[in-house]
């Protein structure tokens, strides 16, 4: 149980386009997803918390008008990059949490993202 | 501020050695502590987790970490380390952002090399 999965598993696009990336829960409804992104050889840096049916919290420095969240359903969110720059090329991993409250995510497998 | 360190970026053990990583953390309240696993281009696979009580707590894949208050550590061992323990490995703590949710404050991770 508790399985997270993401779309596409990796996606390569032009400087200037948009691209969309899928996090699904699979066997749970989740409250709260996460959107992280990982740099080469790094941790993992959260960039925003989304609750299903509200707008999308944004961790400081985020620009939220180049990372698009929606959190439509209770088993979906996505991530748009908008007007995608090779700075933009990471590692893009989701997370999801069941309950409110509760302390445990559980990961996807994530995104990398190459801009060119 | 909530943070957490891991000392060690890169170990290498020798296949049936045990292990120690190390990991401590800085909490102003009672903290919520997990390792995770992350193999090559994969998400994080929870190893185990520590909320309260025994500190001493038994994770998947024959892994342990002991809570020590005293020295705000959580560090994770294995007794014998299997060449499918190579991975990154990264600390987490939970903190509350706000009414009953809770972020992840990672660590930078620490790589594990097994040589045969």
């Amino acid at each position: 149980g508790a399985v997270v999965s993401q779309h596409p598993s990796w996606v390569i696009c032009k400087s200037g386009t948009s691209v969309k990336i899928e996090c699904r829960s699979l066997d749970f409804q989740a409250t709260t997803m996460f959107w992280y992104r990982q740099f080469p050889k790094q941790s993992l840096m959260l960039m925003a918390t989304s609750n299903e049916g509200s707008k999308a919290t944004y961790e400081q420095g985020v620009e939220k008008d180049k990372f698009l969240i929606n959190h439509a359903s209770l088993t979906l969110s996505t991530l748009t990059v908008t007007s995608a720059h090779p700075e933009d090329s990471s590692f893009y991993i989701c997370s999801a949490r069941g309950s409110r409250g509760s302390y445990e995510q559980y990961f996807g497998p994530g995104t990398r993202l190459t801009v060119t | 501020a909530q943070s957490v360190t891991q000392p060690d970026i890169h170990i290498t053990v020798s296949e049936g050695a045990s292990l120690e990583l190390r990991c401590n953390y800085s909490y102003g309240a009672t903290p919520y502590l997990f390792w995770y696993v992350q193999s090559p281009g994969q998400g994080l696979q929870l190893l185990l987790k520590y909320f309260s009580g025994d500190t001493l707590v038994q994770g998947i894949k024959g892994f342990e970490a002991e809570f020590k208050r005293s020295q705000s550590s959580f560090n994770l061992r294995k007794p014998s380390v299997h060449w499918s323990d190579a991975a990154e490995y990264f600390c987490a703590v939970a903190r509350q952002s706000g009414g009953s949710n809770y972020k992840l404050t990672f660590g930078k991770g620490t790589l594990l090399t097994v040589n045969p």
